[in-house]
């Protein structure tokens, strides 16, 4: 069945570092792929998202990169801030419809 | 406007008791999905309706959950009874129409069974 990989599980960086978190996928079918924030005790929340017929999407500090051929997209966060830490989620809608979360990224940012 | 609102945050029982949690979803949007998410873990769907139908129930655990959507708005969740194992956040989302669309998700309510 459609599976997400994602990595890091965790990760630090200093404040005004970069941090990418990368996710796979098996389901070649899958056409829109979300990333979720979600502070602690908070609701997940969509920072941006990407649908297939791209394979490059910014917003300000943050970009998503997509590879259909290979399978994965990346999140990028540029200039990372001390508000940036969080756990962030990449998903991917399958062919049914259905959202499948990858198992998270615990991502902190030291100042 | 106002997010999707779900009550209670958080819920201690005792195992074998029954819960139920209440969601509200954006107003206007026809889809509404209630999803589990274990400590460390992405949430993982366990409902989805489309208006008042639910179109993907294929994760829901059929012999300790329920859930309706009786007017197409609000939706609740009930477990009867409780297990140790369903300790967990409760999220409910809602999207404007169809699966394609963005999911917008509430606070949770986190359950604790003793």
């Amino acid at each position: 069945g459609e599976n997400v990989e994602q990595h890091p599980s965790t990760l630090s960086v200093q404040e005004g570092d970069s941090a990418v978190i990368k996710c796979t996928y098996s389901d070649s079918a899958s056409n829109y792929f979300p990333w979720y924030k979600q502070e602690l005790g908070k609701r997940p929340q969509l920072i941006i998202d990407i649908r297939s017929n791209v394979g490059e999407k910014k917003d300000q500090r943050i970009a998503v990169t997509l590879n259909k051929t290979a399978k994965h997209f990346s999140l990028h966060i540029t200039e990372t801030q001390p508000e940036d830490s969080a756990v962030y989620f990449c998903a991917l809608r399958n062919q049914g419809g259905k959202l499948i979360f990858g198992q998270g990224t615990e991502l902190s940012v030291k100042p | 406007e106002a997010g999707v609102v779900q009550s209670p945050r958080y819920k201690i029982i005792e195992k074998k008791q029954p819960v139920a949690f209440w969601c509200n979803p954006i107003s206007g949007h026809n889809t509404l999905y209630w999803y589990l998410q274990n400590l460390g873990q992405g949430p993982e769907l366990l409902i989805r309706y489309e208006n008042e139908e639910a179109v993907d129930d294929s994760q829901l655990p059929k012999d300790r959950f329920s859930a309706e959507r009786l007017k197409g708005v609000d939706s609740t969740l009930k477990i009867q009874p409780a297990e140790l194992g369903d300790s967990a956040v409760y999220l409910c989302a809602s999207s404007r129409g169809g699966q394609g669309d963005i999911q917008y998700f509430g606070a949770g309510t986190r359950l604790s069974v003793l």
